[in-house]
């Protein structure tokens, strides 16, 4: 069974702050990294992915990879209250679904 | 990113009825089709997969008779929940693939069976 494991948080950051969201799955084979965010009531948006080892960084995201570790990070630098959200982890082999993770819920205080 | 509908957006329906859901890719071809579902407080999960003019396959656990997939073209699929119950009410999410590695997300069905 492929697993994708994140920690339910609630994460709660001040504004400004930067939110550390955390990721390990369980397929070796996984080729693909995806995190997505999602608001209630409504669809996932993407906000990044990566497929190498080591960081990828997009605006105030940052997503890092390491495949030996089967773990896969996002950092928000300068967090705002618009940030707050729940993030999911997705992992994925080339041609197959992505697979999710429950999310992790962030809540940014302003 | 690719636009993607889904309708209806929300529907309530007695136990016992069933519900038709359409997904449609609106600029590109979808050769591969998710359905997932998504419980209060808990991740999406992949229901099924179809690709254009093939028969679906289903996640262990998930009724191919009850919940039936077609996708007769690449920028039309549909999913209906027949007899359904109390139990079946969730978020539907359609995912299209095209021709290369990125899923995208239709806006959602959220189906409550009373």
């Amino acid at each position: 069974q492929k697993e994708v494991e994140q920690n339910s948080g609630p994460l709660s950051v001040p504004e400004g702050a930067i939110a550390s969201l955390n990721c390990t799955y369980s397929d070796r084979g996984s080729q693909s990294f995806f995190w997505y965010r999602q608001y209630s009531g409504k669809s996932p948006e993407l906000i990044m992915f990566i497929y190498s080892n080591g960081d990828k960084e997009d605006g105030r995201f940052t997503a890092q990879l390491n495949k030996a570790s089967q773990y896969v990070s996002l950092l928000i630098r300068d967090s705002q209250p618009s940030d707050s959200a729940t993030y999911l982890c997705a992992v994925n082999q080339a041609g197959t679904a992505l697979i999710f993770g429950k999310g992790t819920t962030l809540s940014v205080s302003s | 990113g690719a636009v993607v509908s889904q309708h209806p957006s929300r529907v309530i329906c007695k136990s016992g009825t069933s519900v038709k859901i359409e997904c449609r890719s609106l600029d590109f071809q979808a050769t591969t089709m998710f359905w997932y579902r998504q419980f209060p407080k808990q991740s999406l999960m992949l229901m099924a997969t179809s690709n254009e003019g093939s028969k679906a396959t289903y996640e262990q656990g998930v009724e191919k008779d009850k919940f039936l997939i077609n996708h007769a073209s690449l920028t039309l699929s549909t999913l209906t929940v027949t007899s359904a119950h109390p139990e079946d009410s969730s978020f539907y999410i359609c995912s299209p693939r095209g021709n290369i590695n990125e899923q995208f997300f239709g806006p959602g069905t959220r189906l409550t069976v009373l």
